[in-house]
C-alpha cells in the first residue's frame, strides 16, 4: 500500500518552460514533505520542503505548492534548464515520526 | 567537505559472503538513518539512531542485518551471508531535525 504515489514516472519538459511534478499522499497525519533530486549512482540531493501549516514554499527556481484537503503537493521548476533532467522524489515525514516515507520518483527530462 | 560520507561506494561480493558499509554523518546531525533503494523505487528506510541508540529498526531489516552507531559519530551496517536479493543502493542520511541529508550511498552487488 503506497502511502504516497508518483504517478507519472517520466516527463518531458522544453528548457526554459516549467516543470510541474506532482505527489499524492494517503496518510492525512503527514506533518512535513520534502522534495529529492536524484541523479544515477548518487545519493538524493534535498531541494525544498514544506510543512503543513503552509500551502507553498519557494526557493529560488523551485516552488512547492501543498494542498492538504486533495492530499497533493506539487513542485513547479521555472524556468528549467538542461541540468534538471534528474529522478525527482517526493517524501513525506508522519507527525512524531522520522521516517521518510518515498513516491517511486518522476524522471524528468529537459530537452534543449 | 561537509557533507555526509560513505565508503565504500561500490562493494561486489560472492552469495554467502559478509560486508560491512561505513556512513560518516555530517558532524552535528544527532539522528542517523539507513535506507535501501532498488531500480525503479524509492528508498525504503532499514534503521534510525538517535545519537548512540538505535530507536526503531524496519522489518525489512532480517536478522542478517546489523547496525551500529558506537559513539553517536559514524555507522557500520553489517549483512551477513548475504543473499542476491541484497543487491542494491544502500544510502545513509543524517539530520538534525526534518530535513535528512543523503550521502552517495554504497551499491551492493551480490553475485
Amino acid at each position: 500500500d503506497q502511502q504516497v504515489k508518483q504517478n507519472s514516472p517520466s516527463l518531458s519538459v522544453q528548457e526554459g518552460r516549467i516543470s510541474i511534478l506532482n505527489c499524492d499522499y494517503t496518510n492525512s497525519m503527514f506533518d512535513y514533505f520534502l522534495w529529492y533530486k536524484k541523479y544515477p549512482a548518487e545519493g538524493p540531493t534535498f531541494l525544498i520542503s514544506i510543512s503543513s501549516i503552509k500551502d507553498k514554499n519557494e526557493d529560488g527556481r523551485f516552488t512547492v505548492f501543498l494542498n492538504k484537503s486533495a492530499k497533493h503537493l506539487s513542485l513547479h521548476i521555472v524556468p528549467s534548464q538542461p541540468g534538471d533532467s534528474a529522478v525527482y522524489f517526493c517524501a513525506a515525514i508522519p507527525d512524531s515520526n522520522y521516517q521518510l516515507i518515498w513516491g517511486a520518483g518522476t524522471k524528468l527530462i529537459i530537452k534543449p | 567537505d561537509t557533507g555526509v560520507s560513505q565508503d565504500p561506494r561500490h562493494k561486489i561480493t560472492k552469495r554467502g559472503q559478509n560486508v560491512t558499509f561505513r556512513c560518516d554523518p555530517i558532524s552535528e546531525h544527532n539522528r542517523l538513518y539507513w535506507y535501501r533503494q532498488t531500480l525503479g523505487q524509492g528508498p525504503e528506510f532499514l534503521t534510525y539512531f538517535q545519537n548512540e541508540a538505535q530507536l526503531e529498526k524496519s522489518r525489512l531489516l532480517s536478522d542478517r542485518f546489523s547496525a551500529e552507531r558506537p559513539k553517536g559519530s559514524f555507522s557500520t551496517l553489517e549483512i551477513q551471508r548475504t543473499e542476491q536479493g541484497d543487491s542494491a543502493m544502500y544510502l545513509c542520511a543524517s539530520s538534525t531535525q526534518e530535513t535528512q541529508y543523503f550521502g552517495p550511498g554504497t551499491r551492493l552487488l551480490v553475485l
